[in-house]
Parts: C-alpha cells; sequence; structure tokens
C-alpha cells in the first residue's frame, strides 16, 4: 500500500498567478499521477508523472500550463500556472505501488477568484 | 480517451434497500476496477475484475464484468447508511485511468 499527502489542502488564489502542488508518497512507487476533479464531477486524467523525464499529458491538457515534476520515486508536483477562474477544481495526485491499486491523496481544492 | 459511462447518476435509496449501479464502454475492456469516493473523500479502490463474466463479492458488494467486457456492475444488498458516496467504474488500459460518471449514492436511514 501507499500513503499519500498533498500540500497545501486548499489555497485560494489570485486570476493570473500560479500554484505548485505537492504530492509525498510514504515509499517508492512505480507510477504516480495527477487528476482534476469538478465538484460532483468525474476524474480527469491531467497527466502521468514520469520520474527523470518529461510528464505524459492527457489530451486537452499541455506543459505550459499544467508543468508536472517528479525527481524521485516518493515526490511529484503539480503547477497550475496562468490560473483562470475555470482552474478552480479539486487537484488530485495518486500512485501504484507495483500492483494495480491506485492510491489517491486526499487532494487540493484550489479556488480562483 | 476512453467513453466510460455509468448509470444512474444518482441514486436515492432507503435503508435496507438493494441498489446497483451499471457501467458501460464503448470499447472492449481488459480489466475494469471500482473505487469509492466518500462526500469530501478521496477515491479508495474496491475492486479489479479481469475474466470475461468475472464475479466477484466482497461481503455485501457484488461485483460483475460482462461477458464482452464492455459492461460492468456493481450491486449492494442492503444498503447502510455507510455506503453512502460516489462509486466509479475506472478502465485501468495501459495504465491511463479513465474514470467513469460516477453514480452518488444516498441512503436513507
Amino acid at each position: 500500500s501507499a500513503v499519500i499527502s498533498q500540500k497545501p489542502s486548499r489555497d485560494i488564489c489570485q486570476r493570473g498567478t500560479s500554484l505548485t502542488i505537492q504530492c509525498q508518497v510514504d515509499s517508492q512507487v512505480t507510477m504516480m499521477f495527477w487528476y482534476r476533479q469538478q465538484p460532483g464531477q468525474s476524474l480527469t486524467l491531467i497527466a502521468t508523472a514520469n520520474q527523470g523525464s518529461e510528464a505524459t499529458y492527457e489530451s486537452g491538457f499541455v506543459i505550459d500550463k499544467f508543468p508536472i515534476s517528479r525527481p524521485n520515486l516518493t515526490f511529484s508536483t503539480l503547477t497550475v500556472s496562468n490560473m483562470s477562474p475555470e482552474d478552480s477544481s479539486i487537484y488530485l495526485c495518486s500512485a501504484l505501488a507495483g500492483g494495480y491499486e491506485q492510491f489517491f491523496g486526499p487532494g487540493t481544492r484550489l479556488t480562483v477568484l | 480517451g476512453q467513453q466510460v459511462m455509468q448509470i444512474p447518476q444518482y441514486q436515492h435509496v432507503q435503508e435496507g434497500e438493494d441498489f446497483t449501479t451499471y457501467c458501460n464502454s464503448s470499447t472492449t475492456l481488459s480489466n475494469i476496477q471500482w473505487y469509492k469516493q466518500r462526500p469530501g473523500g478521496h477515491p479508495v479502490f474496491l475492486i479489479q475484475l479481469v475474466k470475461s463474466g468475472e464475479v466477484k463479492k466482497q461481503k455485501r458488494l457484488t461485483f460483475q464484468f460482462g461477458e464482452a467486457k464492455k459492461n460492468s456492475s456493481l450491486h449492494i444488498t442492503a444498503t447502510q447508511t455507510t455506503d453512502v458516496g460516489t462509486y466509479f467504474c475506472a478502465d485501468p488500459t495501459g495504465n491511463q485511468f479513465y474514470f467513469g460518471t460516477g453514480t452518488s449514492l444516498t441512503v436513507i436511514p
């Protein structure tokens, strides 16, 4: 299993600014992912965070808007750049710990004014 | 990406009644997973189904994978208030997880 923490848990930001969300796993994991979830909606995969290389982005998400880092096997960051109110959402980090069970962090609730 | 639809979108049941959510894919799935998300919480993995026609049980929960591997269902027998939450199916194809639209379950005591 894997226990995942995220920082910050929530934030309120001004449009045009950027926010970096941190995701820390308590053990080395094979894969890490970033999702976005609007309240009451499903999860949308943003990207797969690859250790030591560029993240793999899903259709509709680009590196300039959502730069991702994964410097090692336990840590990743997602930056939401040049934010607009449409970026208000919950951002979730998840990981695969070698099997097929995906573990999720508690999420970061972002509000952009 | 994959299209994974779930019905119903919402379900209100009296405590003790049964509940079923259905997941339908536009393409054949290799596997299917189910997650539960409590209100205000994060998704928690429940189970993965792999084989055509597979049925798995976890206490009051019964999971089924269709023969054609394009649909799946989750059935809860005699719901309890602890079953409240949103149930998602997910297609883990190629480790790119596509989540279904979800079914939100409310259990009325």
